[in-house]
């Protein structure tokens, strides 16, 4: 399995509550991703992340931020959290060279519940 | 149009039977059509994955049919299995990191 950890695995919040979700991966990869899973909507693209300090939005961006200080880490923030966005949260990484395809490694999920 | 269609939404399929699971897309600059498997709780993991320039490959018991005049891409499971119940995602990518999943179809497969 990707070394790819998310934390925290669970956590419930209280609507306008500020909330952050960490992936560290140990792959040395440098494209790293935040998906969020809904039933009916498949997986939608958050943020992604081309290095270090090099982010760029998805899909669904809006009430989202990132960060990418360290190869390593990928920080999801929600600067306000809402019941729209209980969800489950999925990292995911990918590398491409001679050695990667770009496949999508996935990290355990997080979800997050906005009460 | 960035979507990618997949259905059917849920699927019931006897021991031993073919699982049919189809994706539809309308962007032609994608480039690589992968197809994830996910367990409840766990994260999405690749099963296969296939090229536009190949029209079928075949992983053991699961294959990859496409289409590429069609624009349709399929996902067979053959001689299905109780371990194979999960939900499963296909998937489109353009450039190098700009994947699109399909809404994701849940399997399963009855003992």
């Amino acid at each position: 399995d990707a070394g790819i950890t998310q934390s925290p695995r669970h956590k419930v919040t209280e609507t306008g509550t500020p909330v952050t979700l960490r992936c560290h991966q140990t792959e040395n990869h440098r494209y790293m991703y935040w998906y969020r899973q809904d039933p009916g909507h498949g997986l939608r693209l958050i943020h992604y992340s081309y290095g270090v300090k090099d982010t760029d939005k998805g899909e669904v961006s809006d009430g989202y931020s990132v960060s990418r200080s360290k190869t390593e880490d990928f920080l999801l923030t929600l600067e306000s959290a809402t019941s729209s966005q209980t969800s489950v949260y999925f990292c995911a990484i990918s590398e491409f060279g001679t050695a990667n395809t770009g496949e999508l490694f996935f990290g355990e999920g997080s979800r997050l519940t906005v009460l | 149009q960035q979507q990618v269609k997949q259905s059917p939404q849920s699927l019931i399929v006897q021991k031993g039977g073919i699982s049919i699971i189809n994706c539809a897309y309308e962007n032609t600059a994608f480039d690589y059509f992968p197809w994830y498997q996910q367990f409840p709780g766990k994260g999405p993991a690749l099963l296969i994955a296939i090229r536009p320039d190949v029209s079928e490959k075949k992983e053991g018991r699961f294959t990859i049919s496409f289409n590429k005049s069609a624009k349709q891409f399929s996902l067979h499971i053959m001689d299905s299995q109780p371990g194979d119940s999960a939900t499963y995602f296909c998937a489109a990518r353009s450039g190098t990191y700009k994947y699109i999943f399909g809404t994701g179809t849940r399997l399963k497969v009855l003992a």
